[in-house]
Parts: structure tokens; C-alpha cells; sequence
């Protein structure tokens, strides 16, 4: 059983910049979940979705965007970057409404 | 919002003690899960609690409910080398999948 993996594991950009983070969900996960996790924090909810369609969002402006595929995989686009961008984004897949498996994490760098 | 308080945030103990990590809201929470971070890695899923008053245990790790379903804490029993990361409380909440996870307890065990 393959567990939730994550692309690229680092990434440096400036800022004003445009992202693209992948996520391949746990084989049977139909639900992907991003969040983002500041140094010495707890994961911030960005948003979920679930057969494709966006199921929740957080409290994240709209520059942070995302897109699920028909395999259950998902991409989180970030738009004009900003410094404050600059954390450690989680994505986690799970059966609906289950406890959720996390990838390793892209560790973003913006500056 | 929605808000988990978590506490303390820092805990180093020498191995062999325990350990006790707090989680608090101001509103009742639907259910409560637990999540270990090691140092660098990703989030790991625990446990999950539902039912007012309920306490799970697996091997030296103790979780309750509390009855009001407004807090929750995990106890370690004599901790080892291994317990060290950082565990963090998660509510679930009504908006699509969201979960609000706590700051956070830091654990360091001294050999």
C-alpha cells in the first residue's frame, strides 16, 4: 500500500512568484486535505476536497487554490507569493470523513 | 473561530517519567483526535474520540475525553527516547472535513 507522497520535498521562490505542490493520495483515499504548517505551529486547515470538488476552505485568501483529479490526486497553487508564505504545506488523503495520512510535506521558501 | 488551546507547550522530562499534554475549548467539539509530530517529519494519526468521558489507551499512552466534550489530554507513562516529538490535539469540525489542531506540546526526553 503506497502512503501519501508529496512534490517537490523543497522549493525556494521570490516573491510575487506563482507554485505548484502535487500530492498522490493513499490508494482508497477519495478525500485530500491541504494544510500549512508554520515554523512551531500546528497544521492551518487551506482547504479539502472530495470526488473532485472543494468541500471546505479555511481561512485563506484566494490566491491559494487547488485542484483534485479523477485518481484522487491534487495539486495547491499558490498565486503572487508572499513572504509570510513561507512554511511547511501538508497535504493528507483519507476515506471521507476518516482520521487523516499525511504526506512528508513540501518545505516552501519564499524570498 | 473555532479555537484549541494546547498545553504546555514545551515539556522536557527525563526518561522514565511521565508526561501530560492538555487540550481546551471554549465549545464543545464533535470529536478529538491526536497526532505525533517527530522532528522533521510528518503529522501521524493516533487516535480518535467521540463519546463524552471516553479514554482509549494503547500500550503507555492514556487519552480522554472530558465529559462536557470541551477538553482532552494524553498521558505518557514512563517515557522513552522514542516518545520524543511533538503531539498535537485536532478538532473536527462541521466545515467540510476541517480540523483545528492545537499548538501543539513539544516533548523532549533526556536519556
Amino acid at each position: 500500500e503506497t502512503g501519501v507522497t508529496q512534490s517537490p520535498t523543497h522549493l525556494i521562490k521570490t516573491r510575487g512568484q506563482q507554485v505548484t505542490l502535487r500530492c498522490s493520495s493513499q490508494s482508497g483515499h477519495n478525500t485530500v486535505s491541504w494544510y500549512q504548517q508554520a515554523l512551531g505551529q500546528g497544521p492551518q486547515f487551506i482547504f479539502q476536497y472530495y470526488r473532485e470538488e472543494e468541500n471546505g476552505r479555511g481561512n485563506f485568501p484566494p490566491r491559494f487554490s487547488g485542484l483534485q483529479f479523477p485518481n484522487y490526486s491534487s495539486e495547491l497553487n499558490v498565486n503572487a507569493l508572499e513572504l509570510d508564505d513561507s512554511a511547511l504545506y501538508l497535504c493528507a488523503s483519507s476515506p471521507r470523513n476518516s482520521p487523516l495520512h499525511f504526506g512528508n510535506g513540501t518545505r516552501l521558501t519564499v524570498t | 473561530g473555532q479555537q484549541v488551546m494546547q498545553i504546555p507547550q514545551y515539556q522536557h522530562v527525563q526518561e522514565g517519567e511521565d508526561f501530560t499534554t492538555y487540550c481546551n475549548s471554549s465549545t464543545t467539539l464533535s470529536n478529538i483526535q491526536w497526532y505525533k509530530q517527530r522532528p522533521g517529519g510528518h503529522p501521524v494519526f493516533l487516535i480518535q474520540l467521540v463519546k463524552s468521558g471516553e479514554v482509549k489507551k494503547q500500550k503507555r499512552l492514556t487519552f480522554q475525553f472530558g465529559e462536557a466534550k470541551k477538553n482532552s489530554s494524553l498521558h505518557i507513562t514512563a517515557t522513552q527516547t522514542t516518545d520524543v516529538g511533538t503531539y498535537f490535539c485536532a478538532a473536527g469540525s462541521n466545515q467540510g472535513g476541517k480540523l483545528i489542531f492545537g499548538q501543539g506540546t513539544e516533548l523532549s526526553v533526556k536519556p
